[in-house]
């Protein structure tokens, strides 16, 4: 079945510096990709998506690339913030919506 | 739109009392789904329904979990017994049947089973 797979955390930055989570997946199809975040004590928000290959998703400095070819779709931020610390987590879903697949999710942590 | 909305937000309940807990979806959106968060297993799918019919529960962990959708606006996910182990926060999350479409979800209830 269709899995995502995300580096290990925790993740533990200081401000400013530059950020990759690795995401890798297994999928039939063309899947959808998605990074969601999750603040303490929230639920999951989305913070950026691509739903075709090639496809850069962006949102808050945040940047991910849809990459086929190596079945990824790594985070990136060139200089985070305390405020970007959260667990992230990578997903995917059919065309059509349905059955999202989530990654176990990364925890940063940006120290000031 | 108010977004997906859960209650109880908090929930304390001792072993072997019954459970429920209550989501309302985004109105319009086709899809619904119970997910369930532990910092072992992390985020758990349930179920999820489709137009209010169950389409896959074998993430339901066993017979003590049930869920129903009596109508597109609501959604309830039952624990009768409740175990300890049964603690965790658990999500309703919605999405249209739409190509390319996220899901959208609720703030959680964490359910605290003593």
């Amino acid at each position: 079945g269709d899995s995502v797979t995300q580096m290990e955390g925790p993740v533990t930055l200081s401000e400013e510096a530059f950020l990759t989570i690795n995401c890798t997946y297994t999928a039939t199809g063309y899947p959808s990709l998605f990074w969601y975040v999750q603040y303490p004590g929230e639920g999951l928000q989305l913070l950026l998506k691509a739903t075709k290959a090639d496809d850069k998703g962006s949102n808050k400095g945040f940047e991910a690339t849809y990459r086929k070819e190596t079945t990824s779709f790594h985070l990136e931020k060139g200089s985070v913030q305390v405020s970007d610390s959260a667990v992230y987590f990578c997903a995917l879903t059919g065309n059509y919506g349905q059955n999202f697949v989530f990654g176990p999710g990364t925890r940063l942590s940006v120290l000031p | 739109d108010a977004g997906v909305i859960q209650s109880p937000r908090h929930e304390v309940t001792e072993m072997g009392q019954e459970v429920t807990l209550r989501c309302k979806p985004i109105s319009g959106h086709d899809y619904l789904f119970w997910y369930r968060q532990t910092m072992m297993r992390g985020l758990e799918l349930l179920i999820y329904f489709n137009n209010n019919v169950p389409i896959d529960d074998s993430g339901m962990p066993e017979d003590r979990f049930s869920a129903k959708m009596p109508n597109a606006s609501f959604s309830t996910l039952k624990i009768q017994p409740s175990e300890p182990r049964d603690s965790a926060v658990y999500f309703c999350a919605s999405s249209l049947l739409a190509v390319n479409t996220e899901a959208f979800f609720g703030q959680g209830t964490r359910l605290t089973v003593v």
